[in-house]
């Protein structure tokens, strides 16, 4: 069975200062491999998706990721993050092929503060 | 991007009673699902859908049925509600080519 974990549940962080955050999955054949944001009050909202190709994947938002297969990890990266960033973010994979379902993480809360 | 509308937005309903939460999508997509939001668990499915006339349990099923008469509709009934059902309840669409899944604006849903 897949799974995902986010071992950061609450994250604080000051305006400016750089943002990342964890993600390690299990799953036994290729993955997709996703990040959702959720601002307070509103449903989730695609960052970036990975399918295929360069592990290195740009969101928007100034978000990226980075698939490391070895590590199984998709770790959720912004150099710089502003308050308007203040949200829940979740990881998700699913099995590459269109069938699948898409399971969550937990979810990592995210205050960052002007 | 897909359209994914729920309906209600918010319910109240008394423990005991029935409920039906309304997902339709209008992108035709062929992959529908429902999730609950709780606190500290983050997203967990409940059912899902392939496709018209297909559906399949997720993790936290019990207590839940899904229908899927239609490409549009994925209604999700609660039998007889209980107060363990209150929650926060995303509908999500998605194609079978692209496995990006779009979600509604969620309905809340508290039991008492």
């Amino acid at each position: 069975a897949q799974s995902v974990s986010q071992h950061n549940h609450h994250v604080i962080l000051s305006e400016a200062a750089s943002l990342e955050l964890g993600c390690n999955y299990s799953y036994g054949g290729t993955v997709n491999l996703f990040w959702y944001v959720q601002y307070p009050g509103q449903h989730l909202q695609l960052l970036l998706k990975y399918f295929s190709g360069d592990p290195l994947v740009k969101g928007i938002k100034g978000f990226e990721a980075e698939f490391i297969k070895s590590k199984f990890s998709f770790n959720l990266r912004k150099p710089s993050v502003q308050w308007s960033d203040t949200a829940e973010y979740f990881c998700a994979v699913n099995g590459s092929g269109g069938y699948q379902k898409v399971t969550f993480g937990t979810g990592t809360k995210l205050q960052v503060i002007p | 991007d897909a359209e994914i509308t729920q309906s209600p937005r918010h319910k109240i309903i008394e423990t005991g009673r029935q409920v039906t939460l309304a997902c339709h999508q209008t992108w035709n997509h062929n992959n529908m699902f429902w999730y609950r939001q709780d606190l500290g668990h983050g997203l967990r499915l409940i059912h899902y859908s392939y496709g018209v006339h297909d559906t399949n349990k997720g993790e936290v099923s019990d207590g839940y049925s899904v229908s899927r008469s239609n490409t549009e509709d994925l209604p999700l009934t609660l039998e007889s509600a209980a107060s363990s059902q209150t929650s926060v309840y995303f509908c999500a669409g998605g194609s079978r080519a692209n496995t990006e899944a779009f979600f509604g604006q969620g309905t809340r849903l508290t039991v008492v």
